[in-house]
């Protein structure tokens, strides 16, 4: 696609619940990756995918945490067992090669989370 | 480990004032990345800067890439309404050249 397309734009669920985010990257993006922006503060990095390479898990905040991504296609970020705390928007973001001081990401317009 | 430590956290401006931030790092970059957020959006990449003592311009976007290589200035000249919306700063992790390391962010509001 011409952008990065993230679904759905707004998720509001209950506590305990498990959620699914999903992301679209631009066609022959092979990176890919999750940040985490709460409100009024900066960019969390979660985790990056490069190909079919194993992917960078280093910045999941817990093990309720986990992204899957096929190939070089789309990517699901899955929060299970939900948590007030969990809220926030979750960006994605894709790159050409991985070669992010050359041009930066793109990044889609996210997925607000809100757990009541 | 790296931090960004962006400043003002946030400017309420007159239109047609000029804007200034900036941000620091506690470790050495190679590349530092200014983007801006819009509300409801991700954000976009507007200046990128690869060399020590750089200064590169978009517009009136001028970006200045540091000498000691630890921090970088954004400046905004006759700012206008749709220059409204956050400003980040943003470099390599060095523990992955593959993962960006951003700043808190300078949200800006320009006022008619």
């Amino acid at each position: 696609g011409a952008g990065v397309s993230q679904s759905p734009s707004n998720k509001v669920t209950e506590k305990g619940k498990d959620v699914e985010l999903r992301c679209d990257p631009i066609s022959g993006h092979t990176a890919l990756y999750w940040y985490r922006q709460r409100l009024g503060q900066g960019l969390e990095f979660l985790i990056y995918f490069q190909g079919n390479s194993a992917p960078d898990k280093s910045g999941l905040p817990s093990d309720r945490f986990s992204a899957e991504r096929t190939g070089e296609s789309v990517s699901t970020l899955t929060i299970q067992r939900t948590q007030q705390e969990d809220s926030a928007v979750y960006l994605c973001a894709s790159s050409l090669t991985g070669q992010i001081t050359l041009s930066g990401y793109t990044f889609g317009s996210g997925t607000r989370l809100t757990v009541v | 480990g790296q931090q960004l430590n962006q400043s003002p956290q946030s400017m309420f401006i007159q239109e047609g004032e000029d804007v200034s931030m900036n941000c620091t790092s506690s470790s050495i970059f190679n590349t530092w990345l200014w983007y801006k957020q819009d509300p409801g959006e991700g954000p976009v990449l507007l200046i990128a800067l690869y060399k020590a003592g750089e200064l590169t311009s978009n517009g009136r976007l001028t970006a200045q890439f540091g000498i000691t290589r630890k921090d970088s200035f954004l400046n905004i000249s006759a700012s206008i309404p749709s220059d409204v919306g956050i400003y980040f700063c943003a470099g390599p992790f060095s523990g992955s050249a593959r993962q960006l390391t951003f700043g808190s962010g300078t949200q800006l509001t320009v006022l008619p």
